[in-house]
């Protein structure tokens, strides 16, 4: 069974400020997910990735399979950057779910 | 149009009663989830079904059961409710990839209650 830890649980910072969140997991994976899930609690899926980088508008993900880890960044954050960021890994062969770690709650203040 | 849509939003019914969830997803994905988020905001994997396989998590009672009428729809069916199955529970589809790994399509989620 794979371990999921993401940290911080919990992050406040000024808007403008480098956003980074760490997710690190046990055992090997075919996949990483970065989700946001908003206040309203709506799921939306940031980025899959299996090897090294991906960029979209202000957000980078990164992964390291060798070291297990991932870190998702936020560049030039805002206020709508503020939701719950959740980590996940799919391990499994054949059509199986994710495991996800307990998420990263950010909160951007003007 | 929506992705991945689920009803009812919200449903709040009486211990011992049975109650059903619908999820439909219109992007002619293949695999499809269940998924349930705690009181602690922690998403767990419930079922997993791509119409050829069911996988359980095999934490989920038995009082849980998904039936999937055709490959676009994947319905929860709750029996018994206990105040414990309190919670909200998240659709989901992918196109399953053989290499492993895929984006998943989240449904707006239903919030049960139980009283």
């Amino acid at each position: 069974k794979n371990e999921v830890e993401q940290s911080p649980q919990n992050l406040t910072a000024q808007e403008g400020e480098f956003i980074t969140i760490n997710c690190s997991y046990s055992v090997g994976i075919s996949a990483l997910h970065w989700l946001q899930q908003h206040p309203g609690g709506g799921i939306v899926s940031l980025f899959m990735l299996s090897s090294g980088k991906k960029k979209h508008g202000r957000l980078i993900a990164t992964i390291n399979i060798q070291e297990k880890h991932s870190s998702l960044h936020i560049t030039a954050s805002h206020p709508r950057d503020s939701a719950v960021y959740i980590c996940a890994v799919y391990s499994g062969g054949g059509a199986d779910g994710l495991t996800f770690g307990k998420g990263t709650h950010l909160i951007i203040q003007p | 149009d929506t992705a991945v849509s689920q009803t009812p939003k919200y449903l709040v019914t009486q211990m011992g009663n049975d109650k059903s969830i619908k999820c439909e997803q219109n992007l002619g994905h293949d695999t499809m989830y269940w998924y349930k988020q705690d009181s602690k905001k922690f998403l767990k994997i419930m079922f997993s079904y791509n119409n050829k396989e069911l996988i359980i998590n095999e934490t989920v009672p038995n009082r849980f059961s998904p039936k999937s009428p055709d490959k676009a729809h994947l319905n929860l069916h709750i029996n018994s409710l206990e105040l414990g199955d309190s919670a909200v529970y998240f659709c989901a589809s992918s196109q399953f990839e053989a290499s492993g790994g895929y984006e998943q399509y989240f449904g707006p989620g239903t919030r049960l209650t139980v009283t």
